[in-house]
């Protein structure tokens, strides 16, 4: 049963556009959501997160979008750069999970010179 | 001056033996855990330790014992190894969970084939 779901397990951008990574939840009970980005052969490493008490959280380039009621979350990176290309992980925690971490299956960003 | 360590970085072996892989983290960190990437690429979450004591336990195989000598270092044996554990293991830290969520730093993973 995948809880954290990333529908698109690719996606191609030209440099200097948008992108926009998604992803949805299925447990109730997240309340903290986190980006994590992943280049071959490296550990992930975090990028932004979400409180479950916010709706958007912006820090430079990237900026998450949360819609509780639709379960629903996305990662916009404007403007996309070449460096940007990598696997783009989705993830949540649960209340009082002791940070245990859902990961969603991933989706990998292209960014075309 | 790596945070999260781990070693070996591959791990080839034979069904059947038993094999250990070693993480270190020199961050300070209260809480190290064990992720499996599996062949579908999903990240899912194997054991945490907070100050030595195990605290998260998912539903793996017995033959799957994790060791925290100390809080620096938490190391994953496997018994009589399986097909199905080829995969990508990745440990990862974070401070200690109080009433604000800390992100995870994770090592650079090790990818373990069983022939």
């Amino acid at each position: 049963d995948q809880q954290v779901k990333q529908n698109s397990p690719s996606l191609s951008v030209q440099e200097g556009r948008i992108s926009i990574l998604n992803c949805d939840y299925t447990n109730s009970m997240f309340d903290y959501f986190l980006w994590y980005k992943k280049y071959p052969a490296e550990g992930p490493t975090f990028l932004i997160s979400i409180s479950s008490i916010k709706d958007k959280n912006e820090d430079g380039r990237f900026t998450v979008f949360l819609n509780k009621s639709a379960k629903h979350l996305s990662l916009h990176i404007v403007p996309s750069q070449p460096g940007d290309s990598a696997v783009y992980f989705c993830a949540a925690s649960e209340i009082g999970g002791y940070q245990k971490v859902t990961f969603g299956t991933g989706t990998k960003l292209q960014v075309i010179p | 001056d790596t945070a999260v360590s781990q070693t070996p970085k591959y791990l080839v072996t034979q069904m059947g033996n038993d094999k250990s892989i070693k993480c270190e983290q020199n961050l300070g960190h209260d809480t190290m855990y064990w992720y499996k990437q599996d062949s579908k690429k999903f990240l899912k979450i194997m054991f945490s330790y907070n100050n030595k004591e195990l605290i998260i336990n998912e539903t793996v195989p017995n033959r799957f014992s994790p060791k925290s000598p100390d809080k620096a270092h938490l190391n994953l044996h496997i018994n009589s190894l399986e097909l199905g554990d080829s995969a990508v293991y990745f440990c990862a830290s974070s401070p200690l969970a109080g009433v604000t969520y800390n992100e995870q730093f994770f090592g650079p993973g090790t990818r373990l084939t069983v022939l």
